[in-house]
């Protein structure tokens, strides 16, 4: 089944703990892509990649890092975590190019104590 | 600039017709999305029209397009209870990459 998977589903943690969230797609996709949700603001695309090694800034990467090692993984991190980063993140992926269809994964949703 | 425009709240009756509606800024778009959001998942693809097109129908769903007032709607017939849920819209970026730039969400409350 094509899929994009997250873990994990539910964190809770403290301010300055760094953490680390997984994404991993099956589909041969080359772009993938981080957001964050937050009420009444929608998705804003936090970084993204367009194929391994490659990465770059979204909207609102501050305070957040990410790797591309490999073609169906894209973590995100959090070096030190702050109560300002509690939201639900989306990670999703592509095929490269523009326009095509994003895939999303089910949500990791983050508490920053 | 980007901007993305949803109203917040819709309450409907079962059976009745549902009408979310969506503005953008950006004239370069040429792809729009409509995703849902079921309590506790992820986003889930409805449907998506190209910007040279008007209107798109899939089985209950009919996606608008007025490309002159930047207005995308989304019509769901004989709407059900298990349409309760959030609706995005969403406009790909005219920009190098392939994001995706969001609206705030338009939660569709269904009464049976």
């Amino acid at each position: 089944e094509a899929q994009v998977t997250q873990n994990p589903r539910y964190l809770i943690t403290v301010t300055g703990k760094k953490l680390t969230v997984t994404c991993s797609q099956n589909m041969n996709h080359e772009y993938m892509s981080w957001y964050r949700q937050d009420p009444g603001l929608g998705l804003r695309q936090i970084y993204y990649s367009m194929n391994v090694e490659v990465t770059d800034k979204g909207d609102v990467p501050e305070g957040y890092k990410v790797s591309r090692k490999e073609k169906r993984n894209f973590p995100l991190i959090l070096e030190s975590p702050s109560p300002n980063q509690t939201s639900l993140y989306f990670c999703a992926s592509s095929d490269s190019g523009r326009f095509h269809t994003q895939y999303f994964g089910p949500g990791t949703r983050l508490t920053v104590l | 600039g980007e901007d993305v425009e949803q109203s917040l709240f819709l309450s409907v009756r079962e059976g009745d017709s549902s009408v979310i509606n969506c503005t953008y800024t950006d004239s370069s778009s040429t792809y729009l999305y409509w995703y849902k959001q079921e309590p506790g998942a992820g986003l889930q693809l409805l449907t998506y029209i190209f910007s040279n097109m008007d209107m798109k129908q899939d089985q209950r769903l009919t996606v608008l397009l007025n490309k002159k007032d930047k207005h995308l709607s989304l019509r769901i017939a004989d709407t059900q209870t298990g349409d309760s849920a959030i609706y995005f819209c969403a406009e790909n970026y005219g920009g190098a990459t392939n994001k995706l730039i969001f609206g705030t969400g338009t939660l569709l409350a269904v009464q049976p």
